[in-house]
């Protein structure tokens, strides 16, 4: 069983909506929760992480952790072709030595 | 701000043959990290270097080795290359805190593609 999970997608909004990203993992020791951004042929990079249940806000994105449900999410509002992208949620342990990486979700905004 | 610098970005090489991958970074990261990323497979890691003289294995190990020269340098060898050993290779460094602990926030190199024939 994949320690953490993610639908591949591609999961399709149009310009302007909000687009739900969801993981699940397994580990409940997990301590601290990423989304990694990456565009096609590009290395990922960080956009978001989160320590604590609840909402976490910057800018147009907003991290949601349910650690009772073992489930992460990421929303992204007014959704821009620009985010078009693969997006990689990321759950660790401990240390970076622990990081899980989920097998990552495509999102494609349409015009 | 160079931060991760890998090279080669690509390489082809023959059943048999050996590499080095190397990488860089100027951030003064204790911490360094060796992935591989295939289709449908995510980001897996290969080796992790927590400081300078030390290196330790991660999920994917089998058919490489790993050298940290120094704080700043962390390679990535391929003895006997494989078909299977085909796959973007990415180097990463990740955070120190105050108190040596890392925060798991992985910056990435741009990549290494290979390819085994």
């Amino acid at each position: 069983q994949k320690e953490v999970e993610q639908n591949s997608g591609p999961l399709s909004v149009p310009e302007g909506a909000i687009a739900s990203l969801n993981c699940t993992y397994s580990d409940r020791g997990s301590q601290s929760f990423f989304w990694y951004r990456q565009y096609s042929g590009k290395s990922p990079e960080l956009i978001m992480f989160i320590y604590s249940n609840g909402d976490k806000e910057d800018g147009r994105f907003t991290a949601q952790l349910n650690k009772a449900s073992q489930y992460v999410s990421l929303l992204i509002r007014d959704s821009q072709p620009s985010d078009s992208a693969t997006y990689l949620c990321a759950v660790c342990a401990g240390t970076a030595s622990k990081l899980t990486f989920g097998t990552g979700t495509r999102l494609q905004v349409t015009l | 701000n160079a931060g991760v610098t890998q090279t080669p970005k690509f390489q082809v090489l023959k059943t048999g043959q050996s590499m080095t991958l190397q990488c860089a970074q100027d951030m003064n990261h204790n911490s360094m990290y060796w992935y591989r990323q295939d289709p449908g497979m995510g980001l897996r890691l290969i080796y992790y270097s927590a400081s300078e003289g030390t290196t330790d294995k991660g999920e994917v190990p089998n058919g490489y080795n790993v050298s940290r020269l120094n704080k700043r340098e962390f390679s990535l060898r391929l003895e006997s290359a494989a078909p299977s050993q085909t796959s973007v290779y990415f180097c990463a460094s990740s955070v120190v805190v105050a108190g040596g602990a890392d925060t798991g926030e992985l910056f990435f190199g741009e990549g290494s593609r290979l390819t085994v024939l």
